[in-house]
């Protein structure tokens, strides 16, 4: 069974830019989470997809949203980039959601903004 | 100015060694907990969850404790090997109003296996 899938794997882009990540669940499952690593804040929740409902949502600006397709696939876009959203983007999926589920990550997407 | 990383906690051991990882988690209604493994340009890597209902469980060469008492978790990894070189996080689930869940993870501890 293939894992979480994310793309782009790399991604360069400037100050005030837009950017659309993707990501594939594994499949079967359900739910999808997005997070943001950084080398200062580690690893932080942005929001949760379930059945094309956002679920939940982390403290993050309103720049950052996303949304899911009837098939799972997620995609997080973050609008009038910042340098400090400079980060690893990771996706992970787990089948319903559930709060003693495991959660799968993805290879992430690392996005540079210059 | 120059920015602030996390200062990661390092643990170095010999291969072959046993290697004990240590987390303490913020919350004490925290239900399940999920140990991870994150190595370089990669994704966090699932290792071995509990629940709070147990205080120990046990995976291939991997242990978890749970001590709800202390609000502690660890991570024991018997005969460490050089693959198991990386950074490892614990994560823990703080059961929201809803059935959402959103896991919050520690600050990771760097392992790095000598030989």
């Amino acid at each position: 069974k293939a894992g979480v899938t994310q793309t782009p794997r790399y991604l360069i882009k400037t100050r005030g830019q837009q950017v659309t990540l993707s990501c594939s669940p594994i499949s079967g499952h359900r739910s999808v989470s997005w997070y943001q690593q950084t080398p200062g804040q580690g690893l932080q929740f942005l929001f949760e997809y379930f059945s094309e409902t956002q679920r939940n949502k982390g403290n993050f600006p309103g720049r950052f949203s996303g949304r899911q397709f009837s098939n799972s696939r997620s995609e997080m876009n973050v609008s009038t980039l910042e340098l400090g959203d400079s980060a690893l983007y990771l996706c992970a999926s787990s089948f319903g959601g559930g709060t003693n589920e495991k959660l799968f990550f993805g290879s992430g997407t690392q996005l540079s903004v210059l | 100015g120059e920015s602030v990383g996390l200062h990661l906690p390092t643990l170095s051991v010999q291969e072959g060694d046993n290697s004990i990882i240590n987390c303490a988690y913020s919350n004490s209604a925290s239900d399940y907990f999920i140990w991870y493994k994150q190595e370089s340009g990669k994704g966090p890597q699932f290792i071995i969850d509990i629940r709070s209902n147990m205080d120990k469980r046990q995976g291939q060469r991997v242990t978890v404790l749970l001590n709800k008492t202390v609000k502690h978790l660890s991570l024991q990894i018997a005969a460490t090997q050089p693959g198991d070189s990386a950074v490892y996080f614990c994560a823990e689930n703080i059961p929201p109003s809803g059935s959402a869940r959103q896991l919050t993870f520690g600050s990771g501890t760097q392992l790095t296996v000598l030989p």
